[in-house]
């Protein structure tokens, strides 16, 4: 079982409609939840940034993280065509400061936002 | 600031034969991290650099596989020999050093690399 699993997809919706996004995951010292934007031939990008349980809003985004059920979602509001991308999420346990923090990826789910 | 630089963007090279990836990481950034993506597996971390010394290599899948990051400003990943099932994206990504809880890693543009 890998350690995070992603939905691939791919997942079409039209545009302006909500699209959610989700990962579950199995080892609980993963602190730090993120998700990565990749476009076509493109190295990821972050997107959002969460610590421990709880949500986040950035415009059109939102993150949540429920570390009691160990899920992960993003949720994309008014979708555009510029949204379609695939979206991975990334997770990391804690480390002292001055250490590097190693990610951990999900496999990737290929979002397209039909005009 | 250009961002992190992965050369060449394309390789497509026989069977057998030496291949060198390169990366120059962003200027100011002490972690350097490896990575490999392929349909099957997604992205995997190979290795991992804090201040140019090598932390974490256990993501490399073979002998064949080796990196070095000389000074702060450049890292290579070779594969001698090569073989087609090497054949995915590599990402290079660098990250500024940890303060607090954030630490965005920034990643190159890829390689992406053919073993016929």
């Amino acid at each position: 079982q890998k350690e995070v699993e992603q939905d691939p997809g791919p997942l079409s919706v039209p545009e302006g409609a909500i699209v959610s996004l989700n990962c579950t995951y199995s080892n609980s010292a993963f602190q730090y939840f993120m998700w990565y934007r990749q476009y076509s031939r493109k190295g990821p990008e972050l997107l959002m940034y969460t610590y421990s349980s709880g949500n986040k809003e950035d415009g059109r985004f939102t993150a949540q993280v429920d570390k009691s059920s160990k899920y992960i979602s993003l949720f994309i509001r008014d979708s555009q065509p510029s949204d379609s991308a695939t979206y991975l999420c990334a997770m990391s346990v804690a480390v002292s400061s001055g250490s590097a923090r190693q990610l951990t990826f999900g496999s990737g789910t290929q979002l397209t936002v039909l005009p | 600031d250009a961002g992190v630089i992965q050369s060449p963007r394309h390789e497509v090279t026989e069977m057998g034969q030496e291949v060198t990836l390169r990366c120059k990481p962003i200027s100011g950034h002490n972690s350097l991290f490896w990575y490999r993506q392929t349909m099957m597996r997604g992205l995997e971390l190979l290795i991992y650099f804090n201040n140019n010394v090598p932390i974490d290599d256990s993501g490399m899948p073979e002998d064949r596989f080796s990196a070095k990051m000389p000074n702060a400003s450049f890292s290579t990943l070779k594969i001698q020999p090569s073989e087609p099932r090497d054949s995915a994206v590599y990402f290079c990504a660098s990250s500024p050093r940890l303060r607090g809880v954030t630490a965005e890693a920034f990643f190159g543009q890829g390689t992406r690399l053919t073993v016929v």
